[in-house]
């Protein structure tokens, strides 16, 4: 595609259910990075994924988290008994190449957990 | 690990003002350091960069010089518009950290015509 697209766009959950965000990267891209923007505070780094490599999982925040990679292409982050405190935006974004690139940022997936 | 900090905002300028965001880091190798750019409604994108020391990123009036020394990547721009009005990022990417990009807090810059 022409950008990265991330969906749902606007996810509201109640406390305790299971949630999923896919991205789609930029075609051809090898890196996809997933990072979270709550209210007031920076980027969090979540998971990065590059090429057939294993992922750096280091960022996810607990076990409820945990992300996939299909086919080296699209990527599926999954919150399992969401929290109050995960309510945030999700932002997927990809590189081409290994090495310090420039990234592309989808447009997020604002979650609130009521 | 490495780390990126940026000064707090937000940051509240007039029109044609000089505008300084400070940023420093701590990574353990040679980082590429970077600006990211928010604007109000909008995804994040890439503003400038530098790959090496001494090296001056620009793009749209902004620029930012990578210092080993001080371990800096300031952001100034000489005379800011109210579109400029964004959130900033700092970031960077090591080969210590396998090239993912760790990035500030943000800061909030607003410019009142």
């Amino acid at each position: 595609g022409a950008g990265v697209s991330q969906s749902p766009s606007n996810k509201v959950t109640e406390k305790g259910k299971d949630v999923e965000l896919r991205c789609d990267p930029i075609s051809g891209h090898t890196a996809l990075y997933w990072y979270r923007q709550s209210l007031g505070q920076g980027l969090e780094f979540l998971i990065y994924f590059q090429g057939n490599s294993a992922p750096d999982k280091s960022g996810l925040p607990s076990d409820r988290f945990s992300a996939e990679r299909t086919g080296g292409s699209v990527s599926t982050l999954t919150i399992q008994r969401t929290q109050q405190e995960d309510s945030a935006v999700y932002l997927c974004a990809s590189s081409f190449g290994q090495g310090p690139r420039e990234l592309f940022f989808g447009e997020g997936s604002r979650l609130t957990v009521l | 690990g490495d780390s990126v900090t940026q000064m707090e905002g937000p940051v509240t300028l007039s029109e044609e003002a000089f505008l300084t965001i400070n940023c420093t880091y701590t990574a353990t190798g040679y980082p590429s350091l970077f600006w990211y750019v928010q604007y109000p409604g909008e995804g994040l994108q890439l503003l400038l960069k530098a790959t090496k020391a001494d090296d001056k990123g620009s793009n749209k009036g902004f620029e930012a010089t990578y210092r080993k020394e001080t371990t800096s990547f300031h952001l100034e721009k000489g005379s800011v518009q109210v579109s400029d009005s964004a959130v900033y990022f700092c970031a960077l990417s090591d080969l210590s950290g396998g090239f993912k990009t760790i990035f500030g807090a943000g800061t909030r810059l607003f410019v009142k015509a």
